[in-house]
């Protein structure tokens, strides 16, 4: 079993839908969360970082932490075509430079 | 603020080949990652340095893979021989210090070996 598991997708929703995305994790150690964006043939980008449970909020991203039940998830309200990409979630328990990535989920927003 | 800079962006070699890739951390960025992704995978790392030292590469395959990090810049990653089973995206990454979590991905390098 991975340490860090997401459903592969593809999520499709219309334009101005609220996507939801999620990633579960087994290491409880685990306690900074991050949020990668990546469009085709590009690098990760640095979306969402949270340390420790909670809720974090940035323009029309949510990131939210659960550590209880080892789930995070990311909304993205208003959804745009552009959002279309695959979106990573990765974490870390701290150790220098250590981060275990998911697979990924690719999210399509149709017009 | 020039970010992660690869080269080359793509590669397709013969099986047996040598191959090697070039990253440009960003400036002042002492932490330098060279991760590699499979296609509909998460980016696995392979080495990282801390300036010019390699502090964990337990999971680069040192048969054939081999990198460097010379002045604590710039770094090379170099496969020899490539195998088919090397066809991925190779990424480069940085961040101002391991313990920043913040990385910085480059645009990456797709290696075809054929």
């Amino acid at each position: 079993q991975k340490e860090v598991e997401q459903d592969p997708g593809p999520l499709s929703v219309p334009e101005g839908a609220i996507v939801s995305l999620n990633c579960t994790y087994s290491n409880s150690a685990f306690q900074y969360f991050m949020w990668y964006r990546q469009y085709s043939r590009k690098g990760p980008e640095l979306l969402m970082y949270t340390y420790s449970s909670g809720n974090k909020e940035d323009g029309r991203f949510t990131a939210q932490v659960d550590k209880s039940s080892k789930y995070i998830s990311l909304f993205i309200r208003d959804s745009q075509p552009s959002d279309s990409a695959t979106y990573l979630c990765a974490m870390s328990d701290g150790s220098w430079g250590k981060f275990q990535f998911g697979a990924g989920t690719q999210v399509v927003v149709t017009p | 603020e020039a970010g992660v800079v690869q080269s080359p962006r793509y590669k397709i070699i013969e099986k047996k080949q040598p191959v090697a890739f070039w990253c440009n951390p960003i400036s002042g960025h002492n932490t330098l990652y060279w991760y590699r992704q499979n296609l509909g995978q998460g980016p696995e790392l392979l080495i990282r340095y801390e300036n010019e030292e390699a502090v964990d590469d337990s999971q680069l395959p040192k048969d054939r893979f081999s990198a460097e990090r010379l002045k604590g810049v710039d770094s090379t990653l170099k496969i020899q021989p490539a195998e088919l089973g090397d066809s991925a995206v190779y990424l480069c990454a940085s961040s101002l210090g391991a313990r920043n979590t913040e990385a910085f991905f480059g645009q990456g390098t797709r290696l075809t070996v054929v």
